[in-house]
């Protein structure tokens, strides 16, 4: 069964404070990993599309990465509008072919 | 262009109740999906639609009926609500499956 898990799932930095954003899954064949961004009290924002390991993908202050195994989302410098609940979904190349969500990391970024 | 839209954005119901969630596209996107998003837990998936006139079930899918009559709209019907059916619903649409998927703001519903 394909699962996802994130971790930590609460992050507290200061601004300016780097650090990445974990997310492990298993899946039979990768079709795609997705990351979302969620405000509270909002939808699910996309931010990024990783199809292969190796691949890298920027905005802003972020950065996604991709090994066979899991994803980093490296946050540089970052600011308080950068707190939100980062979401990673797995979507496999065969079978249902649904989107897999983890169960997100609140990021919260002090002033 | 809207995207996708969402109503109502909060609702109450009593035990037995039914209502439907309404949700509109307006991207001309084929794929219309149906999430909950409970604490905690990440989004499951109720319902998706790969037409006007075809739906299938996703992950968790008992107690909730769906129809699309338009490419535009996948409005989703609660019948005689439980408090498991608390939850915040979302509603996505892509082109094509393998394509991003874009969100609506969500329901938030509550059942006492």
């Amino acid at each position: 069964e394909d699962q996802v898990t994130q971790s930590p799932e609460a992050l507290r930095l200061q601004e300016g404070e780097s650090s990445s954003l974990n997310c492990s899954y298993t899946v039979s064949g990768l079709r795609g990993l997705f990351w979302y961004r969620q405000d509270p009290g909002k939808g699910p924002e996309f931010l990024f599309t990783l199809y292969s390991a190796g691949e890298e993908k920027e905005k802003e202050r972020l950065k996604a990465t991709l090994t066979k195994k899991e994803s980093f989302l490296h946050i540089t410098a970052p600011k308080p509008e950068d707190s939100a609940t980062y979401l990673c979904a797995v979507q496999a190349k065969q079978g249902a072919q649904k989107l897999v969500f983890g169960q997100g990391t609140r990021l919260t970024i002090n002033p | 262009n809207a995207g996708v839209t969402q109503t109502p954005k909060f609702r109450i119901l009593k035990i037995g109740q039914s209502m439907t969630l309404q949700c509109a596209q307006d991207m001309n996107h084929n794929y219309m999906y149906w999430y909950r998003q409970d604490p905690g837990m990440g989004l499951k998936l109720i319902y998706y639609s790969v037409g006007a006139g075809i739906t299938d079930k996703g992950e968790v899918p008992n107690g909730y009926n769906v129809s699309r009559s338009t490419t535009e709209d996948f409005p989703l019907r609660l019948e005689l609500a439980a408090p498991s059916q608390t939850s915040v619903y979302f509603c996505a649409s892509s082109y094509l499956w393998s394509d991003t998927q874009y969100f609506g703001p969500g329901t938030r519903l509550t059942v006492l």
